[in-house]
């Protein structure tokens, strides 16, 4: 298996641009996860779904991020429009259903806003 | 509220010398997993080692070990013979298994290993 798969690996954009970052997750795993990760707040989650349904969104942190999973091989995560602020790494990430298993890590896409 | 606290911002070992890196957390859910990753200076996250609330024994991979002690809630996670390529950020995290598929994870230690 090739893992989860992040796309692009990094971007650069400038403030007010539309910005879409890409997920594939592993075969066979019901659960996506999507994390940003900053020096001052850690890993945080933003969002999650199980069975491409969305059952937590309460870290996405404002109305201009949001998130699609229309099937189970692609999810997106888009910020519109970009601010500086939102400059991170973005990580996804899938689980199989049993929850005693931890998650896979795509490699981030590093995205900076300018 | 599940809660994950690791105390220890940085360390510094000596090669060869085993390393503990601590982590404590608080849950209500009696039945709770609790995991290891490893994010070296390239960005990856690489998931090292589980320890479930029910597990009899601490959980072992390599020269990974957890000094899992419930009533204390911490789960430390111990690396024998460091090497150089263990230098990296840990992070400690912890999922409730009654709840939902959250993992939260803590702030993480960083690790340099000296040669």
């Amino acid at each position: 298996d090739a893992g989860v798969i992040q796309s692009p690996r990094h971007e650069v954009t400038e403030m007010g641009q539309e910005v879409t970052l890409r997920c594939k997750p592993i075969s066979g795993h019901n659960s996506l996860f999507w994390y940003r990760q900053t020096m001052m707040r850690g890993l945080e989650l933003l969002i999650y779904f199980n069975n491409n349904v969305p059952i937590d969104d309460s870290g996405m942190p404002e109305d201009r991020f949001s998130a699609k999973m229309p099937n189970a091989s692609f999810s997106t995560l888009k910020i519109q429009p970009s601010e500086p602020r939102d400059s991170a790494v973005y990580f996804c990430a899938s689980s199989p259903g049993d929850r005693r298993d931890g998650y896979t890590f795509g490699s981030g896409t590093r995205l900076t806003v300018v | 509220a599940q809660k994950i606290t690791q105390t220890q911002p940085g360390m510094f070992v000596q090669e060869k010398e085993a390393v503990t890196l601590d982590c404590t957390y608080d849950t209500s859910d009696p039945s709770y997993g609790l995991f290891w990753y490893k994010q070296p200076s390239s960005g990856e996250m690489i998931f090292l080692i589980y320890q479930g609330s029910y597990d009899q024994q601490n959980a072992t991979e390599g020269r990974y070990s957890l000094n899992f002690q419930k009533a204390r809630k911490s789960a430390n996670l111990v690396i024998s013979a460091s090497q150089l390529g263990d230098s990296a950020m840990y992070f400690c995290a912890m999922r409730e298994l009654n709840r939902d598929d959250k993992i939260i994870f803590g702030k993480g230690t960083r690790l340099h290993i000296l040669p």
